[in-house]
């Protein structure tokens, strides 16, 4: 399997600042010396996962340009800029590079 | 509008089968490129992905859960249904179901039911 490690696993950040969130895999993601298979989903206070990213770059339909992803092979950063209270919940990375697709720890988002 | 939702019993007994159910709307496994997965989550703990079904009926499961699990796709077309045997109390999960696109360009999940908690007790 896969394994998705991401950091930090919390973080605090104050409205109208910037937050950025790490992904780390143990094998590259990259398929086709082309296409990443990371995608990044926020798990918000007491609903499902909802997509951010596909394909470690691409903002899903809907999602606000606040929200940005970068990275290949086996370093992924997600990075959240002018954090609204909106924003706070369970940020998780998880690959589909390969079945079984599997997701990072989860890191929880809070507003100061 | 396009839904999915999960359905089944809300308690299960140790070492008893559960069956869960997604049901889906608006949109067709029988499509090219899509699939529709299950995933869970113990409370208070991080996602984990159980098993997947893609539109030409290939299975795929968590290597650590393979050996109780089936998923299955019923004739219709618009229902997949997982069971797992020999249930136990660390099986506890909110379980969801999701529908994903997956081409050789894309792979994600665009959709999510709202997830159906199943506790493992005696």
């Amino acid at each position: 399997d896969i394994m998705m490690a991401q950091s930090p696993l919390s973080l605090s950040v104050t409205p109208g600042e910037s937050a950025s969130i790490s992904c780390r895999s143990s094998e590259t993601l990259l398929k086709n010396s082309r296409y990443n298979y990371l995608d990044w989903y926020v798990q918000k206070p007491g609903q499902s996962p909802q997509v951010l990213i596909y394909l470690a770059s691409t903002r899903a339909s809907g999602v606000p340009d606040r929200f940005s992803g970068s990275g290949s092979g086996t370093d992924f950063t997600l990075k959240i800029s002018r954090v609204e209270a909106e924003d706070v919940g369970v940020y998780y990375c998880m690959q589909v590079r390969q079945t079984p697709f599997t997701f990072g720890q989860g890191t929880k988002l809070e507003i100061k | 509008q396009i839904t999915l939702q999960e359905s089944g019993p809300t308690l299960v007994k140790p070492t008893q089968t559960l069956t869960l159910t997604c049901t889906f709307s608006g949109l067709s496994l029988n499509t090219g490129g899509t699939a529709v997965v299950w995933v869970r989550q113990p409370p208070g703990k991080a996602l984990e992905f159980v098993a997947l079904i893609y539109w030409d009926d290939d299975k795929r499961y968590s290597p650590s859960l393979e050996s109780r699990l089936t998923i299955a796709r019923d004739t219709s077309g618009n229902q997949v249904v997982l069971t797992m045997n020999n249930m136990d109390p660390m099986d506890t999960a909110t379980y969801y179901c999701a529908h994903m696109l997956s081409t050789d360009t894309t792979g994600y999940f665009d959709l999510w039911g709202r997830g159906t908690l199943v506790t493992v007790s005696s």
